[in-house]
């Protein structure tokens, strides 16, 4: 079974409407990561959260909201989706502690804003 | 300017041939360095840290010039399975955060 996931792995949704990205971790890691990957500008980070009760803007939180429900979950909304957002979508999970830890990706969501 | 900027390629290698492309950050304050690898429609995996004194791992060779602000990539006795975006990655403080560059495509051909 994959250690990260995320549903769904690909939605097409209209202009408005409010869409939930999921990702569940078995890793057991602290801290996990929203990102966004457009062609050609690399990911780019929209929250973070180093445990459950931390939340943290990234680079390109604006219209973007998330919750940390528990250790192994961490949620992405979109609360009215424009066509701007329409990107791959995604979640990751590293260890915490004082180094700088590997993270580990899951598979993605592509959405599509109509 | 880009934080960390990649040359987006795409490098065409022969199979068996040597590839090496580089990766300039801008923030002097950066402290840690890593080569991931993407393959096409996949999530990101990490391939290498980069260390100061320089790196190897079986046929990948990452250096690190801290004086011009840049990272490199060499791979020896290119496969097929080589072909890839190669995601250089920086941190910068303090905390597990990182910026991604853009990727540099490579495809190996035989």
């Amino acid at each position: 079974d994959a250690d990260v996931t995320q549903t769904p792995r690909n939605r097409i949704t209209k202009t408005g409407k409010r869409i939930m990205l999921e990702c569940s971790q078995t890793k057991g890691h602290d801290r996990m990561y929203w990102y966004r990957q457009d062609p050609g500008l690399g990911l780019q980070l929209i929250y973070y959260s180093f445990d459950v009760k931390d939340i943290n803007k990234g680079e390109i939180s604006d219209g973007y909201s998330v919750s940390r429900q528990a250790q192994a979950k961490f949620s992405l909304s979109l609360e009215s989706a424009i066509p701007n957002q329409t990107a791959l979508y995604f979640c990751a999970t590293s260890a915490g502690g004082r180094e700088i830890n590997e993270q580990f990706f899951g598979p993605g969501t592509r959405l599509t804003v109509l | 300017r880009k934080e960390v900027e990649q040359d987006p390629g795409p490098f065409n290698v022969p199979e068996g041939a040597t590839v090496a492309f580089n990766c300039t950050y801008s923030n002097s304050a950066s402290q840690s360095f890593f080569w991931y690898r993407q393959d096409c429609r996949k999530e990101p995996k990490l391939l290498m840290s980069v260390y100061s004194s320089g790196n190897e791992d079986g046929r990948f060779t990452a250096q690190l010039n801290r004086a011009s602000q840049y990272i490199s990539l060499l791979i020896r006795d290119s496969k097929l399975s080589d072909s890839a975006t190669y995601l250089c990655v920086v941190n910068r403080s303090a905390g597990n955060k990182l910026t991604f560059g853009g990727g540099t495509r490579v495809l190996v051909k035989p």
